[in-house]
């Protein structure tokens, strides 16, 4: 079945460092792609998405390309702060408005 | 500002109890959906609803019911709660249909079943 795998946290890093989080799937048709954070204490919200091969999802100085040949998704910042501090899924959707959630990473980022 | 409101933030039941847990959302979403967050196990579908009354089972619906009578409300129900219940539940809901809709999520309920 559909699926997604990311690498087991927690990832800590200095402030100002550089960010990848990995992000791979396995999906019967043509997935869209998503990620989704959680800050301490809060729901999920959406951070950035991709619906088809070759795009790049940004926001927040966070980008993510939809790379089909080697079914990844990695998750990418040149500089975290402090406040990015919170746990990150991956997730995907197939021709449905589920979505299926990868089991989160967890980023820590020290001043 | 969108809003997916959750009835409590922490829970505690005792074994053999039905608990209700509640979620509102104020967008006038067609979607709603009720997870569980577990540690290392990251978010599971319970149960998803498409539409008032109508619902569908996720990928580990025993142990749990759904009710929506109204389009604004979802509720999760445990019938008779035990201990491997205890987890974090989270509510979403969104917009059906499109290519691509986003899920906006409720805080949490934090559920302790004693």
């Amino acid at each position: 079945g559909d699926s997604v795998t990311q690498m087991e946290g927690p990832v800590t890093l200095s402030e100002e460092a550089f960010l990848t989080i990995n992000c791979t799937y396995t999906a019967t048709g043509y997935p869209s792609l998503f990620w989704y954070v959680q800050y301490p204490g809060e729901g999920l919200q959406l951070l950035l998405k991709a619906t088809k091969a070759d795009d790049k999802g940004s926001n927040k100085g966070f980008e993510a390309t939809y790379r089909k040949e080697t079914t990844s998704f990695h998750l990418e910042k040149g500089s975290v702060q402090v406040s990015d501090s919170a746990v990150y899924f991956c997730a995907l959707s197939v021709n449905t408005d589920k979505l299926i959630f990868g089991t989160g990473t967890r980023l820590q980022v020290f001043p | 500002d969108v809003k997916v409101t959750q009835s409590s933030r922490y829970l505690v039941k005792r074994t053999g109890e039905k608990v209700f847990l509640e979620c509102v959302q104020d967008m006038d979403h067609e979607n709603m959906f009720w997870y569980r967050q577990d540690p290392g196990l990251g978010l599971r579908l319970i149960y998803f609803s498409y539409d008032v009354k109508m619902k569908e089972k996720g990928d580990i619906p025993e142990g749990y019911s759904v009710s929506r009578e109204k389009k604004e409300r979802f509720s999760l129900i445990l019938e008779s709660a035990s201990t491997n219940q205890t987890s974090m539940y989270l509510c979403a809901s969104s917009l059906a249909g499109g290519v691509v809709n986003e899920q906006f999520f409720g805080p949490g309920t934090r559920l302790t079943v004693l």
